[in-house]
Order: structure tokens, then sequence, then C-alpha cells
């Protein structure tokens, strides 16, 4: 069966400090993956989605970057954070047009 | 703003009741989703409507889909205390690359 990880669950990280939140799929090859970010009580945005290994697509400019070194690990960073940044991150990932999987997602809170 | 938005924000009904929540988004689609999500967890899938269907039943659940109204609702029928949670619509966009766009949710809560 498919099982989608996601880490850390929680970080606080201080202004201007780097981040890199990490998310691997296991029991699929080429899935499409995603990564989206939710604010306190509101909906998901669509941040990245990636196709295949190299492939990102970004839906919002920002201070953000994605990458995809593996078929299945899809990395979300930042080089400085801010205080927008805050949020939960949840990573997903599907075969194609169909449900997603999500992760447990991850908390994030700059200071 | 966003492709799906959902109505209303909040609902709060006493258990055994039904539960009634609605989408409308604004561009076509191939396809409308329903997710559950519990507090400071991740989303899970419910239920997918394709653009060529009107209904749809799982469960307790039951989805119907308006195109000519770009709408949807998602009903829960006899509802628990387990069903307290917050519901999304998400929509894959025809030209969305296989990306979906998900509304602001559904604050569902349930009295026992």
């Amino acid at each position: 069966s498919q099982t989608i990880h996601q880490w850390p669950a929680t970080l606080v990280q201080p202004v201007g400090s780097p981040l890199s939140l990490e998310c691997t799929v296991e029991g699929t090859s080429n899935p499409n993956l995603y990564w989206y970010r939710q604010a306190a009580g509101r909906g998901l945005q669509l941040l990245f989605y990636s196709v295949g290994i190299g492939q990102i697509s970004s839906e919002v400019p920002q201070n953000l970057s994605a990458s995809r070194p593996q078929d299945r690990q899809f990395i979300l960073s930042s080089k400085k954070l801010l205080l927008s940044d805050s949020g939960f991150y949840l990573c997903a990932w599907t075969r194609g047009s169909g449900e997603l999987f999500f992760g447990e997602g991850s908390r994030l809170t700059v200071l | 703003s966003q492709q799906g938005e959902e109505d209303p924000q909040a609902l709060s009904i006493q258990e055994g009741e039904n539960a009634t929540m609605n989408c409308s988004y604004k561009t076509s689609i191939n396809n409308l989703q329903w997710y559950r999500q519990n507090s400071g967890r991740g989303l899970v899938h419910l239920i997918l409507i394709r653009s060529n269907e009107r209904e749809k039943h799982s469960g307790r659940l039951r989805v119907t889909l308006d195109t000519s109204k770009k709408s949807s609702s998602l009903l829960i029928t006899a509802s628990r205390a387990a069903d307290t949670a917050s519901y999304f619509c998400a929509t894959e966009l025809i030209q969305g690359a296989q990306k979906l766009v998900f509304g602001q949710g559904t604050r569902l809560t349930i009295n026992p």
C-alpha cells in the first residue's frame, strides 16, 4: 500500500532562518506531488506541484522554493523565512486525475 | 478569488440530523472532490464526482453536482459526533494540469 511521510511535524524558526520540509511517498512510482499551505482556519493554497523529477511548477510568487531530487521525494525550502511564512504545510500525491493523498502536515511558526 | 467557495462557513447541528454543505465554483472542471480534515491533521478524500455525473453516494454521504449552476452539495445523513471536522470542496480544472483548487471549507460541529 502507498504511504506518505512528511517531516518535521512542527517547527519553530526565527525570521531570516532557512527552512527545509521533506515529503516522501512509498509504494508508488512517478506520482504527481504537491505542496499546499493552509493559514489558520482557512482553505488550502497550492504552492508547488511536480509531475516528474526536476519538474517544478510554482503557483504563487513567494519566499519559498521546491525541489524534487528523486521520484518520490519533494522538498520545500526557503533561504530566509518571513513572518508571513507561518502556517500549516501539507504535502500530497496523486497518480493522475483522481483523489489526493495527504501527509499529516508540518506546522511552521516563524517568530 | 478562490475557485471554490463553501457555504456555510460554519454549521452546528444535533447528532442524528442531516448536514448539508454547498460549494460553488467559477470555471469549467474535470471533477469535483470533497475532503474532510480533523483539526491539525491532513485532509482525507471522501468522494469524487466527475463533470458528467449528477449524483453520487458513498455510505452516509451524498454528493450532487450541477454544472449549469457550477455548484455542488455534500449531504451527510444521520450525523454522528465523529463527523465533527472541516469539509472542503476541491475542483480539478479542465486546464488545470491535474491541479486541485480548494475552497475555504465548512466547519461542521455535531453536538451530542
